[in-house]
């Protein structure tokens, strides 16, 4: 059973620039979650992704987009990048869209500059 | 505005001690209860969790208590190892859209040798 994986671990964008980042869910999930923790902060809930479609978003703007794939995975897009979107992005999968048995991956560290 | 609080930053305790974290919430549509644990360049590990119609829930060393009346829940290690020196963030969620983690800042515990 692999768990969750993201990719990549750490990158560094220019202000306005656009993102992707990566997870894959873990084997048996079909439901994948991202949060936003700033530094000093908590994991703040950005959407979730199940069965491919969005079902359910959190307080960001539009221009935090996601996808889900097929086999599960998914991609979280941020564009035109602020020094405040420095952070830690984190991607939880669970099997069904309860997040009571959420599992996360060890995170992407963005860092804009 | 934050739903759920972990008013101290960081404890030290001595190994063998018994740790308390303390978390208070102030929506009172959460209706479950979850503790995670957290390793530098790690994403959140899944430690306990409670749900609001119980009032302690007790897995090996770590018991959580939650006291709806007062909107608070403690975790509980006993006897605390250094290998439990990590971050602990308490999380919520309401039952009718139980996609959605609620967390707190979190709180940094180091157990002493």
């Amino acid at each position: 059973e692999t768990g969750v994986t993201q990719s990549p671990t750490h990158l560094i964008k220019t202000r306005g620039q656009q993102v992707t980042l990566r997870c894959s869910s873990q084997s048996g999930h079909n439901t994948v979650s991202w949060y936003q923790q700033a530094l000093g902060q908590g994991p703040q809930f950005i959407f979730q992704y199940y069965r491919e479609e969005e079902n359910g978003r959190g307080n960001f703007p539009p221009r935090f987009s996601g996808l889900q794939f097929p086999n599960y995975s998914s991609e979280l897009n941020v564009n035109a990048l602020e020094l405040d979107d420095s952070a830690l992005y984190l991607c939880a999968s669970t099997e069904g869209h309860s997040n009571t048995e959420a599992f996360f991956g060890q995170g992407t560290r963005l860092t804009v500059v | 505005d934050q739903q759920v609080k972990q008013n101290s930053p960081s404890l030290s305790v001595q190994e063998g001690r018994i740790s308390i974290l303390n978390c208070d919430y102030t929506n009172s549509m959460f209706d479950y209860f979850l503790w995670y644990k957290k390793y530098p360049a790690e994403g959140p590990t899944f430690l306990i969790s409670i749900s609001s119609i119980k009032d302690k829930n007790e897995d090996g060393r770590f018991t959580v208590f939650l006291n709806k009346s007062a909107k608070h829940l403690s975790l509980h290690i006993v006897p605390s190892q250094p290998g439990d020196s990590a971050v602990y963030f308490c999380a919520a969620i309401i039952g009718g859209s139980n996609y959605k983690l609620t967390f707190g800042k979190g709180t940094l515990l180091t157990v002493n040798p």
